[in-house]
């Protein structure tokens, strides 16, 4: 397994403000996702971070909004650009080993936007 | 493209009868199948996986979870509930087929009640 760690856990901002998201990776990893959680809901994959070139983005996701950084195999950033009320959500990083392997996940980051 | 369905929002069982929670997927090739339980306010952590071999996969916490490929399934069972069995259930699936995103269903909240 992986233990993964994110921060902040949780964080109130305000609108038009932009947040960093810290995740670490106690081991290298081969891959790392960043996904969006509504609380009780399902998740969204949000894109992949490439270790060094820019992140692969899923479909309504955009860099401008959520640029992306991974500069290792144990690193990442994920930032929410001009955040808005809509950006209200958990964000969770997870990571992969293997091509068939299961991803592990970090606690979360809960972030409100005023 | 492929996906999961969780046809159960909630199911509820007494505490010491058997669980079963549902999950049907859909991909073009072989299926990568995952269970995931997410307690409150935590990330998600992993309980079982199917990737080849046997068809009853044993995980944690006396999780099993039964891969048919006849009927696209992969049900999550347990023989006797417990009251902290409680939490939200994801099903989640991929293709096995070059680098494929992990797809998550909705989630089904197990209730068990003492």
């Amino acid at each position: 397994s992986a233990v993964i760690s994110q921060k902040p856990s949780r964080d109130i901002c305000q609108r038009g403000t932009s947040l960093t998201i810290q995740c670490q990776v106690d081991s290298q990893v081969t891959m790392m996702f960043w996904y969006r959680q509504q609380p009780g809901q399902s998740l969204t994959l949000i894109a992949t971070a490439n270790q060094g070139s820019e992140a692969t983005y899923e479909s309504g996701f955009v860099i401008d909004k959520f640029p992306i950084s991974r500069p290792n195999l144990t690193f990442s950033t994920l930032t929410v650009s001009n955040m808005s009320p809509e950006d209200s959500s958990i964000y969770l990083c997870s990571a992969r080993r293997d091509s068939a392997g299961e991803l592990f996940f970090g606690e979360g980051s809960r972030l409100t936007v005023l | 493209a492929q996906s999961v369905a969780q046809p159960e929002d909630q199911v509820n069982v007494a505490e010491g009868n058997p669980l079963t929670v549902k999950c049907t997927y859909s991909v073009s090739g072989n299926p990568y199948l995952f269970w995931y339980v997410q307690y409150p306010n935590r990330g998600l952590q992993f309980l079982l996986k199917y990737i080849t071999g046997d068809n009853l996969v044993k995980g944690s916490y006396g999780f099993e979870a039964e891969f048919n490929k006849s009927q696209t399934s992969f049900h999550l069972k347990k023989p006797s509930a417990l009251v902290s069995d409680s939490a939200l259930y994801f099903c989640a699936v991929r293709d096995s087929a070059g680098f494929q995103k992990l797809v998550f269903g909705t989630g089904t909240r197990l209730l068990v009640s003492p």
